[in-house]
C-alpha cells in the first residue's frame, strides 16, 4: 500500500490528452514539492517533472505538472506511442522522514 | 556526463548479507545527498534510504537490517544489507538528489542492480 495514491492504469489514443493524478496528505504533497518520474519498459526511472511543475531540459513541453492542496496531476498532451510507460509521483514526507512514491500508473497508447 | 553505476547485486539465501556499491562520476559527489530506491519484480518504486553529509534516514521496511554509507573520496555510495528476506528481492537503484532552491528530486538514477533472495 503506497503512501501516495495513483490510478493503476490510464490510456489514450495518439494525439489525445491524458491526465494522471496523485493523491497524498498534509505531511507530503500538502507541504512539499511533487516530482514525477517516467519509467520506460526495462529501463531505470528518469525525472519528468520536478518541483510540482518544472520540466528538466530535454523533456518535451507536452508534459506538464500541477498541484492543488494534497493532490497533484501530470498531463500529457499530443500523446505519442513512445509515451507508453509507467509514471510515478513522489514527494518527501515530513512525518515519515523519507521519500514516498505513488504506486505507479501504467499508460497505454491505444 | 553525470552518471551513476551500481554493482554488487547477486543471488543470496534468506538470512544472508550483501553489499551494494554505487559510483558517481561527472559531478561533485560530496556536494549531493544520495538515495537508494528499490523495485520488486513487477512492482512499483520503494524508497529505502537517504544519506547526506550529516543525516541518514531509512524506510521502516529496512531499518535495523540495512546500513547506508558513503566514501566521498571514492565518489561511492554503499548499502550493506543484512538479514535478507525473500521480500527484499528487487532491482536496487541509487539516485542522486538534485536540488534547486527549496526543491529536491532524483536525477540521475543508476541502471540498477538485481538482488535475488531465495532458498
Amino acid at each position: 500500500q503506497s503512501v501516495l495514491t495513483q490510478s493503476p492504469s490510464a490510456s489514450g489514443t495518439p494525439g489525445q490528452r491524458v491526465t494522471i493524478s496523485c493523491s497524498g496528505s498534509d505531511s507530503n504533497i500538502g507541504i512539499n514539492a511533487v516530482n514525477w518520474y517516467q519509467q520506460l519498459p526495462g529501463t531505470a526511472p528518469k525525472v519528468l517533472i520536478y518541483s510540482d511543475n518544472q520540466r528538466p531540459s530535454g523533456v518535451p513541453d507536452r508534459f506538464s505538472g500541477s498541484k492543488s492542496g494534497t493532490s497533484a496531476s501530470l498531463a500529457i498532451s499530443g500523446l505519442q506511442s513512445e509515451d507508453e510507460a509507467d509514471y510515478y509521483c513522489a514527494a518527501w514526507d515530513d512525518s515519515l522522514n523519507g521519500w514516498v512514491f505513488g504506486g505507479g500508473t501504467k499508460l497505454t497508447v491505444l | 556526463e553525470v552518471q551513476l553505476v551500481e554493482s554488487g547485486g547477486d543471488s543470496v539465501q534468506p538470512g544472508g548479507s550483501l553489499r551494494l556499491s554505487c559510483v558517481g562520476s561527472g559531478f561533485s559527489f560530496s556536494a549531493y545527498s544520495m538515495n537508494w530506491v528499490r523495485q520488486a519484480p513487477g512492482k512499483g518504486l520503494e524508497w529505502i534510504s537517504y544519506i547526506s553529509s550529516s543525516t541518514i534516514y531509512y524506510a521502516d521496511s529496512v531499518r535495523g537490517r540495512f546500513t547506508v554509507s558513503r566514501d566521498n573520496a571514492k565518489n561511492s555510495l554503499y548499502l550493506q544489507m543484512n538479514s535478507l528476506r525473500v521480500e527484499d528481492t528487487a532491482v536496487y537503484y541509487c539516485a542522486r538528489e538534485a536540488y534547486y532552491r527549496n526543491s529536491e528530486w532524483f536525477d540521475p538514477w543508476g541502471q540498477g542492480t538485481l538482488v535475488t533472495v531465495s532458498s
